[in-house]
């Protein structure tokens, strides 16, 4: 069926380096993508979302990068500092009728920041 | 500004017994959320409300679980009986803006 995937279940970078989280969608309707970290014990925090009538959006040490070419969405966190161990899922959702849509999550890639 | 609260954060029951939970949105949030994660996987929608009608319950397991959004504020999801598989982390979560959800801490469920 259609789902949100992720290409790694783990990541293990050093701290200060730059971590690439990648995700790939199936739906090509999905026009709304966003990005959730998760710590031990917490529930999901909103990092970062995009439209897919754009292909690149920063926030904060963190840049959201779509291709909807190959339906690939990515999160890149620049100089990864140990608090940004956590688990981090992916989610679309397209807009149908009146509704919100709802959000489809992948499983999830595991961060590990070694110091 | 006051997030998704939630509870209780944890609870263990027996199989067959039932349970409930609690979620307070945060203020002014219309649509509201129960989602289901199991351990290593990503939430699963159960139900959504919009105000304190529900927009889309059809992942629910109706004949065991209920959800109810009383005025259009605090939310209780109830499963009653319980089984094993329904081991799991019960999350709520609310927004404004379209789409950007905004998740509590949830509640762990264990059924022995």
């Amino acid at each position: 069926g259609e789902s949100v995937g992720l290409h790694l279940p783990t990541l293990s970078v050093q701290e200060g380096d730059n971590s690439i989280i990648n995700c790939a969608y199936s739906n090509s309707a999905s026009d709304y993508f966003i990005w959730y970290k998760q710590e031990s014990g917490k529930g999901p925090q909103f990092i970062i979302d995009i439209r897919s009538n754009m292909d690149k959006r920063q926030g904060q040490r963190v840049t959201v990068l779509l291709n909807k070419t190959v339906k690939h969405l990515s999160l890149q966190i620049a100089a990864t500092q140990p608090g940004d161990s956590a688990v981090y899922f992916c989610a679309e959702n397209r807009d149908y009728g009146g509704s919100q849509g709802n959000l489809i999550f992948g499983k999830g890639t595991k961060l590990s920041v070694k110091p | 500004e006051a997030g998704v609260a939630q509870s209780p954060r944890y609870k263990i029951i027996e199989k067959r017994q039932s349970v409930a939970f609690w979620c307070n949105p945060i203020s002014g949030h219309a649509t509201l959320y129960w989602y289901q994660q199991i351990l290593g996987q990503g939430p699963k929608l159960l139900i959504q409300f919009q105000n304190n009608g529900v927009v889309d319950d059809s992942q629910l397991p109706k004949d065991r679980f209920s959800a109810e959004r009383l005025k259009g504020v605090d939310s209780t999801l109830k499963i009653q009986p319980a089984k094993l598989e329904d081991s799991a982390v019960y999350l709520c979560a609310s927004s404004l803006a379209r789409r950007r959800q905004y998740f509590g801490p949830g509640t762990r469920l264990t059924v022995l």
